[in-house]
């Protein structure tokens, strides 16, 4: 069985600051995907990235940054500069390499900029 | 434009009564899914779908139902025996087969038992 875990259910900033989101997962397949969706107040989930468990290279993406670590199975989220704009609910996900696979979510973190 | 659309956005039940959540896609997915949303819980797969005519339950089906007449539409109805339905739910889709690929979401119909 597959599981996320994001440890922190909120983070409050002031506008500027830099945060990190921390996601952990757990799963017995060599083979997977990694996740980060933004869930805004209005309700629908955003694809913000993807990553297989063979690339380990960290990505940025404007104020965006992801650190995939195999060794401590995390993927996490950094968003630097933070902006009002990116208060929202933040979902880390799982999906493995075998037969009917579905994402696995994680509880989600809130995040709160306040200006 | 493509995407996925959920109707409606709030529903109103009254307790007993079953409800139908709609669903529609126009991305030429095979596959969809129905999440359910609760405070702190993140997301629950309900059913989930890989082609027309085939369903398969999630980790909280109980309770629910679905159907997959049509590739674009997958219908979820909360039936009487789903002891607490107050959740916002999702519809997602991807494409199947390819596990790389990432799901779209609605953007959800939030259901409350009055």
């Amino acid at each position: 069985a597959q599981k996320v875990t994001q440890a922190q259910t909120e983070i409050s900033v002031v506008e500027k600051e830099d945060v990190t989101l921390d996601c952990v997962y757990e799963t017995r397949d060599t083979t997977y995907y990694l996740f980060w969706y933004k869930q805004p107040p209005s309700g629908e989930l955003v694809f913000l990235i993807r990553r297989n468990s063979f690339d380990e290279q960290n990505e940025i993406s404007g104020r965006y940054s992801w650190n995939f670590q195999k060794s401590t199975s995390s993927f996490n989220f950094t968003i630097t500069a933070s902006q009002v704009v990116d208060s929202a609910v933040y979902f880390c996900a799982l999906r493995v390499d075998s037969g009917y696979s579905t994402l696995t979510f994680g509880k989600g973190t809130m995040l709160l900029v306040s200006p | 434009d493509g995407g996925i659309t959920q109707s409606p956005k709030y529903l109103f039940r009254k307790e007993g009564q079953n409800v139908t959540l709609s669903c529609e896609q126009n991305l030429n997915h095979d596959a969809m899914y129905w999440y359910r949303q609760d405070p702190g819980q993140g997301l629950r797969l309900i059913y989930y779908s890989q082609i027309v005519n085939d369903f398969q339950k999630g980790d909280i089906a109980e309770g629910y139902s679905v159907s997959r007449e049509k590739k674009e539409s997958f219908p979820l109805t909360v039936t009487s025996a789903q002891k607490n339905p107050t959740a916002f739910y999702l519809c997602a889709s991807s494409r199947r087969g390819t596990v790389n690929t990432e799901a779209f979401f609605g953007q959800g119909t939030r259901l409350t038992v009055v």
